[in-house]
């Protein structure tokens, strides 16, 4: 079965400062990992994603995140925090079928 | 930029009562999903819907719940008789390829409340 674990509900940090957004998931096949970013009264959006290939993924808005298979995780990065960047953040696994599997979701506040 | 688009934002309904929640998903797109968050709680999957059938449910899909496309634009869920438990935010979404091989656009979602 598959799970997402992300730690931390709530992150602050100082505008300029690196934002690390934690993800671990269990699979029992080789994952589909997500990143999507939900601002208020909007839909999810997709930051970035992990299929094959490289395990340094590039995204959007200057976010990354590092497909670490012998720790099963996928943490967000971000070297300097914009304002903008407040938003709640949902990492998702699939299975590579039809389903995904998101975690409870990182709320993150810029403090000017 | 397509998007998709859900709509009532807010439905309030009482316990019971049948809701129908509508969905328009990108015109090309041939996968379509249903998810809910109940507050504080992650996002999850209740069913896929591809070629007029469901293709995958979860076990919170039970027989309640019901999805159609009935015309070639929209997508409902219907939950036929709501209990209090269903209050949650439920996000459509659609995709081109099968969820694990391309991304799904999510609609804004609607916030639906059982009294």
């Amino acid at each position: 079965a598959q799970s997402v674990t992300q730690l931390g509900s709530h992150v602050s940090v100082s505008e300029g400062a690196l934002v690390l957004l934690r993800c671990n998931y269990s699979s029992s096949v080789p994952p589909y990992l997500f990143w999507y970013v939900q601002y208020p009264n909007q839909g999810l959006q997709l930051l970035l994603k992990y299929t094959t290939g490289a395990t340094l993924v590039k995204g959007i808005n200057g976010f990354e995140a590092e497909f670490k298979k012998s720790e099963t995780s996928f943490h967000l990065t971000k070297p300097s925090a914009h304002m903008s960047d407040a938003a709640e953040y949902f990492c998702a696994v699939s299975d590579r079928g039809n389903q995904f599997y998101f975690g409870t979701g990182t709320s993150l506040t810029v403090i000017p | 930029e397509p998007e998709v688009t859900q709509t009532p934002s807010h439905q309030v309904t009482q316990m019971g009562q049948e809701v129908i929640l509508r969905c328009v998903p990108i015109s090309n797109h041939l996968y379509f999903y249903w998810y809910r968050q109940i507050l504080g709680q992650k996002v999850e999957f209740l069913v896929s819907f591809y070629n007029n059938e469901i293709s995958e449910k979860s076990e919170i899909f039970d027989d309640q719940f019901s999805v159609e496309r009935p015309d070639g634009s929209n997508f409902t869920l219907k939950i036929r008789s709501t209990k209090l438990e269903d209050s949650a935010m439920y996000f459509c979404a659609s995709s081109i390829y099968p969820a694990g091989g391309s991304e799904q656009y999510f609609g804004p979602g609607t916030r639906l409340t059982v009294t």
